[in-house]
């Protein structure tokens, strides 16, 4: 089975530094992009960049450039996003998701469930 | 960047009725080279992950019932539900993946009326 397995909820306060985690299986992990999604509460989705395990080529939303950094591990298929200082406005639930082929531009077929991440004083 | 805007916002539609949900893209998402329209749709119900619809503009995913589909090209798509049924309450996104700045439209929230 093709799937995406997040790591856990996570509470921080503003300052520190976190890192979340992205697990692909079921596939050939470094023939398709991988991407993040921000959900904040009750919003909508935002894409926040994209990166291809093989090479880690990665490509940022301008809006969250310099705020957030995406990196792969292809040796245990994990693809990961981190923040070295957090603030309140990072709380939102974050989606991986797979691209649906191997190609530079497509949709995102499988989904991640989401890692909540709350940031609060 | 390219925007995306849906419309309405919000929709309330009666069972077995036929819901539209409109998406329009600040510029073409059509490429000239191959005539594909990079642009999805998504359902997200609440407490779930987002589920790939439509791809390419008008592919039905497989599993997706036929009563949705997708239709138009260029800067102007439309998402449409045939017939309403319960299980179809969620929020719809369409998205454009034109360039590797992706954007997804707002969302339109769909309900029974």
């Amino acid at each position: 089975e093709v799937q995406l397995v997040q790591s856990g909820a996570e509470v921080k306060k503003p300052g520190e530094s976190l890192k979340i985690s992205c697990k692909g299986s079921g596939y050939r992990f470094t023939s398709y992009w991988i991407g993040w999604v921000r959900q904040m509460p009750g919003k909508g989705l935002e894409w926040m960049g994209i990166i291809y395990p093989a090479d880690s080529e990665t490509r940022y939303s301008p809006s969250f450039q310099g705020q957030v950094t995406i990196s792969a591990d292809r040796s245990i298929t994990t693809v990961y996003l981190q923040w070295s200082s957090l603030k309140a406005s990072d709380t939102a639930m974050y989606y991986c998701a797979r691209h649906n082929s191997g190609i530079y531009l497509d949709a995102f077929d499988i989904w991640g469930h989401g890692t909540m991440v709350t940031v609060s004083s | 960047d390219i925007v995306m805007t849906q419309s309405p916002d919000s929709l309330a539609v009666s069972l077995g009725e036929r819901a539209t949900i409109n998406c329009k893209s600040s510029q073409s998402v059509l490429y000239s080279s191959n005539s594909k329209n990079y642009l999805a749709w998504y359902q997200q119900k609440p407490g779930q992950p987002p589920k790939l619809l439509i791809s390419w503009a008008s592919t039905r995913e497989s599993g997706v019932p036929d009563r949705f589909s997708g239709s138009g090209s260029g800067t102007d798509f439309t998402l449409t539900i045939s017939s309403l049924q319960a299980e179809d309450v969620a929020v719809y996104y369409c998205q454009q993946y034109y360039n590797t700045l992706y954007s997804f439209g707002q969302g339109t929230k769909l309900e029974i009326k």
